[in-house]
Order: structure tokens, then C-alpha cells, then sequence
């Protein structure tokens, strides 16, 4: 099991190119989670899905938008980048429930550079 | 309301020490209590979780203390090794009240450097 995979491992971006981060998750898991990384903010959800094609907003999700057309598959994508985007992005997924299943297993991250 | 408040941000112990951070919450709706430890370029990892109905929970070297009257929950790190150095978050998620999204609101992190 490979678990939470996430593509790219780090990207430079300059500021209005657009880009679709991928997270991909072998774990057969219902929801899935994007979140941002910043120093002395923790992490921060910006969207989330409950099951394949739905989607729901987070904390913060301007400028960002998100589609789970598989199961395995959620794709953020940011149409026009902007510096404040920069950040570190991590995915995360959970089986769905209560319990142990409330827990979020974590890709390793995406490290994003908007100039 | 939607707020975790977490202290202290930075923390320096020395090997075979007790490591205490604490966590403060608002929304009395919050049901499930994880803490989460982050080595660098790693991402988060569940270590050890707790619901309100439990005023203690442990699991090794890691405890969770939480007091529902105060809105307040601790991890306390006994005989700190320099291994357990990392990033620890802690998060409340509002759970079985939550419409079943198992959404979660993280602290802002404690850096813990345990010295040899």
C-alpha cells in the first residue's frame, strides 16, 4: 500500500499561471481533504470531499477549486496563482465514520513557489 | 468558535523529561480530540486521540489529559527521547455532530526539540 500520494513533490509557479495538484490514495478510503500549510497558522482546510463527485468548501477556499471524479483521485487546482498561495499543500484521507475511522492519513506534501 | 488555541509554540526538553503542550477550544459541539505529530518534510501522522466522555487517555510514552469543563486538552510526552522531536498539532473535529464530514480544526503547532 502506498497509502496517500501526492504529484508534484515541488513546483514553482509564476504569479496567474495555473496549475492542478494531484492526490491519490490506494486505501479505498470515502473522504478526502486538501489542506495548506503555513508557518504559525497550522493547517488550514481549504476543500474536502465526502465520496466520489461531491465536493464541499473549507476554511479557505478562494481562489482554489477541487473535483473527485474517482474514488482514489482529488485534483486541487489553482487558476491563477497568486504569492499568497504559496505554501505547503497536503492532502489527506479517511474511511468515513466515527471512531477509528475519523482518522486523516496524510500525503507527504506539495511544496508550491508562486513569484 | 471555530477556533483551537494551542501553547506553548516552541518547546526545548531535555532527554528523559516530561513534554507538556495544551490545547484550548470553544465550540462545545467538538467531539473527537486527535493530536497529530509531524516530522520535517513529512506530512502529519495520527499519534493518539481522545473524546470528551474520557478524562484520560494513554498509549505509551503519550497521554492525553482533557477537562470538558475548561475546554481544555494537554499531550504530555513522558521520558522524552530526542526521536519524539517534531512538529505536534492537536485538532477537534465536532465528529458524531459534525453531519459526517470528519472535518478537522488544527492548532497552530508546537516545534518540540528534545536535547540529548
Amino acid at each position: 500500500n502506498a497509502g496517500v500520494t501526492q504529484t508534484p513533490k515541488f513546483r514553482v509557479l509564476k504569479t496567474g499561471q495555473s496549475m492542478t495538484l494531484l492526490c491519490a490514495q490506494d486505501m479505498n478510503h470515502e473522504y478526502m481533504y486538501w489542506y495548506r500549510q503555513d508557518p504559525g497558522m497550522g493547517l488550514r482546510l481549504i476543500h474536502y470531499s465526502v465520496g466520489e463527485g461531491t465536493t464541499a468548501k473549507g476554511e479557505v477556499p478562494d481562489g482554489y477549486n477541487v473535483s473527485r471524479l474517482k474514488k482514489q483521485n482529488f485534483l486541487l487546482g489553482l487558476e491563477s496563482a497568486a504569492p499568497s498561495q504559496t505554501s505547503v499543500y497536503f492532502c489527506a484521507s479517511s474511511p468515513g465514520g466515527l471512531g477509528p475511522q475519523e482518522t486523516q492519513y496524510f500525503g507527504p506534501g506539495t511544496r508550491l513557489l508562486v513569484l | 468558535q471555530q477556533q483551537v488555541k494551542q501553547s506553548p509554540q516552541s518547546l526545548i526538553v531535555q532527554k528523559g523529561g516530561i513534554s507538556i503542550i495544551n490545547c484550548a477550544y470553544e465550540n462545545t459541539a467538538f467531539d473527537y480530540f486527535p493530536w497529530y505529530q509531524q516530522f520535517p518534510g513529512k506530512g502529519p501522522a495520527l499519534l493518539i486521540a481522545i473524546r470528551p466522555d474520557v478524562s484520560e487517555k494513554k498509549e505509551g510514552r503519550f497521554t492525553i489529559s482533557f477537562n470538558k469543563s475548561a475546554k481544555q486538552f494537554s499531550l504530555h510526552i513522558m521520558d522524552s527521547q530526542p526521536g519524539d522531536s517534531a512538529t505536534y498539532f492537536c485538532a477537534a473535529s465536532p465528529g458524531r455532530y459534525g453531519g459526517a464530514t470528519n472535518k478537522l480544526i488544527f492548532g497552530t503547532g508546537t516545534l518540540l526539540a528534545v536535547q540529548p
